[in-house]
């Protein structure tokens, strides 16, 4: 089993649309979990934390879920600028990638 | 500030021979991740240094694949006898911290002919 399990997608969406990411991860004692963005051939950002309590960013809003071992990460009103791969990462304890998301956001 | 710094950034070599990619971490980083990345494909975690730990390798893919970090900082991958499935894009990432954010490198891409 992989350490982090991700819906590889893709997703394509229209401009204004509510998306969700999933993501599983294996090892119990994760304590940091995080969403990364990645851009076709650059390097991946971090998008945001992820805390137990669950947080948002703006139009981005992170869950963690530790009794079902899954963080999710919803995106409301999506730009054409959220095109991109989403990475869910989970420490285990080294950081590690799920497959990645990719999302494309139509007009 | 000065990011994360990969070189070679393009390697062209013949399967058969080693090569070698070096990642200059940000300052002060403690930690210090190499990744793979194929085409189309997530990251695959290699190896992870934190400062004077064992470095966790559970992810190197064969005995052909090592790695050094040495006086904490500069960190060198190491392929011998390359083979055609190790063409990718070799990501470095360093942290501050143990489990903190990834500041990483613009990649290495390697191509086995």
């Amino acid at each position: 089993r992989k350490e982090v399990e991700q819906d590889p997608g893709p997703f394509n969406v229209p401009e204004g649309a509510t998306v969700a990411f999933n993501c599983t991860y294996s090892n119990s004692a994760s304590q940091s979990f995080f969403w990364y963005r990645q851009d076709c051939r650059k390097e991946p950002k971090l998008l945001m934390s992820v805390y137990s309590s669950g947080n948002e960013d703006g139009r981005f809003t992170a869950q963690l879920n530790r009794a079902s071992q899954y963080i999710s990460l919803l995106i409301r009103d999506s730009k054409l600028s959220d095109s991109a791969t989403y990475l869910c990462v989970v420490n285990s304890p080294a950081m590690r990638f799920g497959a990645g998301t990719r999302l494309t956001v139509k007009p | 500030g000065a990011g994360v710094s990969q070189s070679p950034s393009n390697k062209v070599t013949e399967k058969g021979k080693d090569v070698e990619l070096r990642c200059d971490p940000i300052s002060g980083h403690t930690a210090l991740y190499w990744y793979r990345q194929s085409l189309g494909q997530g990251l695959e975690f290699l190896i992870y240094f934190q400062g004077n730990s064992a470095p966790d390798k559970s992810g190197l893919p064969s005995d052909r694949f090592s790695a050094e970090r040495t006086g904490g900082s500069v960190s060198t991958l190491t392929i011998q006898r390359t083979q055609q499935e190790d063409s990718a894009v070799y990501l470095c990432a360093s942290s501050p911290q143990a489990a903190g954010e990834l500041f990483f490198g613009e990649g290495s891409r390697l191509t086995v002919l």
